[in-house]
């Protein structure tokens, strides 16, 4: 079972902006600046969206941000769009003899 | 261009053994760890564990040591994922993916291979 919690859904109508949270706690998400975010669409494979927190890879619309505050990640997407509709997957360091494992998974729904 | 190509689809009987593979190119394949991630259908992605293919130092979830072997051919910049005796239960899609081990992200994946177990 993982360590980080996500809520299992989350929805917005288009142009509308949501956020899910990532929860860990001081030894993990709290503990560093080493937070990630997974796009996976049905039948794909997962996509790095978010790393280090709040930076975004090449190729990742600036309508994707992330944050943290205490032991909790946010990943909030703006003006959404059909196309964001996928299980998003947080992430977070955890220390060196630790795996870097995922979350529970939050599904977002483009009503 | 950077990609982690899988091998394809595979239909096993309980028992059974099974190798799957993930090859690496348009990078320096020594430079980054491969990790395996279990993704049982519907449910959500699961750390299996993960090698360094510069010397084939491994580490492994405790869900699945002792259930699968986690390898790697660097001459070839390949990653290996096999079992000796398969179970219903591993059936379920597997990736791979890469992480630099200076990094605290996984930035490219394989496409998956779906490893289906049944009587």
């Amino acid at each position: 079972q993982s360590a980080l919690t996500q809520p299992p859904s989350a929805s917005g109508s288009p142009g509308q902006s949501v956020t899910i949270s990532c929860t860990g706690t001081s030894s993990d998400v709290g503990g560093y600046d080493s937070v990630s975010w997974y796009q996976q669409h049905p039948g794909k494979a997962p996509k790095l969206m978010i790393y280090d927190v709040n930076k975004r890879p090449s190729g990742v619309p600036d309508r994707f941000s992330g944050s943290r505050s205490g032991s909790t990640a946010s990943l909030t997407v703006s003006g959404l769009q059909a196309e964001d509709e996928a299980d998003y997957y947080c992430s977070s360091y955890a220390g060196s003899n630790n795996p870097l494992d995922f979350g529970t998974g939050t599904k977002i729904t483009v009503l | 261009e950077v990609q982690l190509v899988q091998s394809g689809a595979e239909v096993k009987k309980p028992g059974e053994s099974l190798r799957i593979s993930c090859k690496g190119s348009g990078y320096s394949f020594t430079s980054y760890w491969i990790i395996w991630v279990r993704q049982m259908p519907g449910k959500g992605l699961e750390w299996m564990g993960r090698i360094d293919p510069s010397d084939s130092h491994t580490k492994y979830s405790p869900s699945f040591q002792g259930h699968v072997t986690i390898s790697a051919d660097k001459s070839i910049s390949t990653a290996y994922l096999q079992w000796s005796s398969l179970q219903a239960s591993d059936t379920a899609i597997y990736y791979c993916a890469r992480r630099r081990y200076s990094n605290v992200w996984y930035d490219y994946w394989g496409q998956g291979t779906l490893v289906s177990v049944s009587s």
